[in-house]
């Protein structure tokens, strides 16, 4: 079965400080996907960043990268340059190979970011 | 371009109440549809997906039930409502693998 671990459950970073949010994930399946989502206080579901498990290149969107670490089942969010308007709850997400696939989420990481 | 619509935005109803919230795509066809709940603070709960019109498959056990009487339209639905199902539901459609799933702005249920 697929698991995805986010072991943070809050953090506290300095505005424009780069933020690294964690993401381990368990899968059996050879082909994955991982994904981050970004919710705001509104409540909707931003899509942020997309990696495939045989990427050999880390994703990279913007101020958004993914530190992609197949062996060790990890694909950590790093956030350059923190804005407030990063202030938000971060979602890592996983989905198998096939498109009836579930996506699995993270319980999640609350980011405040402070002035 | 393809949209996801999904209302009321808020709802406020008394126990034992039914419920009744739709959720519908454009701009694509045959899409995968979801529908998560999410607890105050917390992650979020597969409910139900559907692959096809008429297709539902429940995740969890519970006093919700979905219908998908057409393509593009997804229908969450309770006949009595409890204090438990208060929450953020929120609906989704999923084609691409790449991309993951498109969600919709949400429903905030609170049940009094």
């Amino acid at each position: 079965a697929q698991k995805i671990t986010q072991t943070q459950p809050g953090m506290f970073v300095q505005e424009k400080e780069a933020v690294t949010l964690d993401c381990t994930y368990d899968t059996s399946d050879q082909s994955y996907g991982l994904f981050w989502y970004k919710q705001p206080s509104s409540g909707e579901m931003i899509f942020l960043i997309y990696q495939g498990s045989y990427d050999e290149q880390n994703a990279t969107e913007g101020r958004y990268s993914l530190n992609f670490q197949k062996a060790r089942k990890s694909a950590n969010l790093v956030i350059s340059a923190s804005q407030l308007g990063d202030s938000a709850m971060y979602f890592c997400a996983m989905r198998g190979p096939n498109r009836d696939d579930k996506i699995i989420f993270g319980k999640g990481t609350r980011l405040h970011i402070l002035p | 371009s393809q949209t996801i619509h999904q209302w009321p935005a808020t709802l406020v109803q008394p126990v034992g109440s039914p419920l009744s919230l739709e959720c519908t795509v454009e701009g694509t066809s045959n899409p995968n549809l979801y529908w998560y709940r999410q607890a105050a603070g917390r992650g979020l709960q597969l409910l139900f997906y559907s692959v096809g019109i008429g297709q539902i498959s429940s995740e969890v056990p519970q006093n919700l039930s979905a219908s998908r009487p057409q393509d593009r339209q997804f229908i969450l639905s309770s006949k009595k409502l409890l204090l438990s199902d208060s929450g953020f539901y929120l609906c989704a459609w999923g084609r691409v693998l790449t991309y993951g799933y498109t969600f919709g702005s949400g429903t905030r249920l609170t049940v009094v």
